[in-house]
């Protein structure tokens, strides 16, 4: 089967750094991307990941391993708008998109 | 501003009332996708188009069906809704169906079912 984990809940502190990890098994992979969804709100694009290094995007950063099937979402200088979740999703081989459940990410001041 | 607009944001139904939630978009993409996503779940794709190429989730109840009459518009009918049905249906877009291209959400419509 297809699978995608990521931890349900982090917390970090305003101003701070922040990893998120996704682990993927899936039928083949044609990509990697992050969502952001507020609560009670759709999900925003925030990366796409297709080949292995690091794409970096003002605060926030995606790194892929694919030999390993592992992602991370990394967000610097935290700011309390940035509590949200953040769905891990990967494209299969028939270009299914297979989504996580998602990380929820609590700021403290 | 190119948008993809789902109305209503919330649909209150009784149980076994069909319902119909609606969505459009202003990118003109070819895709049109249709989620179910239940609190702190992952969405549940239920099906979704490839221009007029409907394409059915093998998991997605008969209860559910879909039209999509032209580029812009796309409708979820849910012919008899249960209590299990009550959840966020959100619809989403993307260019094309391969890698790099990614999906643009609506805001969502909240089904209740009473």
């Amino acid at each position: 089967g297809q699978n995608i984990d990521q931890p349900t809940e982090m917390t970090a502190t305003e101003g701070a750094i922040v990893q998120i990890n996704c682990t993927y098994q899936t039928s083949g992979f044609n990509g990697l991307f992050w969502y952001q969804q507020h609560a009670g709100e759709a999900p925003t694009f925030l990366s796409y990941n297709v080949l292995d290094g690091l794409e970096e995007k003002g605060r926030f950063s995606s790194f892929l391993s694919r030999s390993k099937g592992y992602s991370y979402l990394l967000l610097k200088e935290l700011q309390m708008k940035d509590s949200a979740s953040y769905l891990c999703a990967v494209l299969d081989s028939n270009y299914q998109l297979i989504w996580g459940a998602g990380t929820k990410l609590i700021i403290k001041p | 501003d190119a948008m993809v607009i789902q109305n209503p944001r919330y649909q209150v139904t009784q149980f076994g009332k069909p319902v119909t939630l609606s969505c459009s978009q202003t990118l003109n993409h070819n895709v049109m996708y249709w989620y179910q996503q239940k609190s702190s779940q992952a969405p549940k794709l239920l099906f979704h188009y490839y221009d007029k190429d409907f394409n059915n989730e093998a998991d997605t109840p008969d209860n559910f069906q879909s039209r999509r009459p032209n580029t812009s518009f796309c409708f979820l009918d849910i012919r008899s809704p249960g209590l299990g049905d009550a959840a966020m249906y959100l619809c989403a877009t993307s260019r094309d169906r391969g890698g790099g291209y990614e999906q643009y959400f609506g805001p969502g419509t909240r089904l209740t079912v009473t």
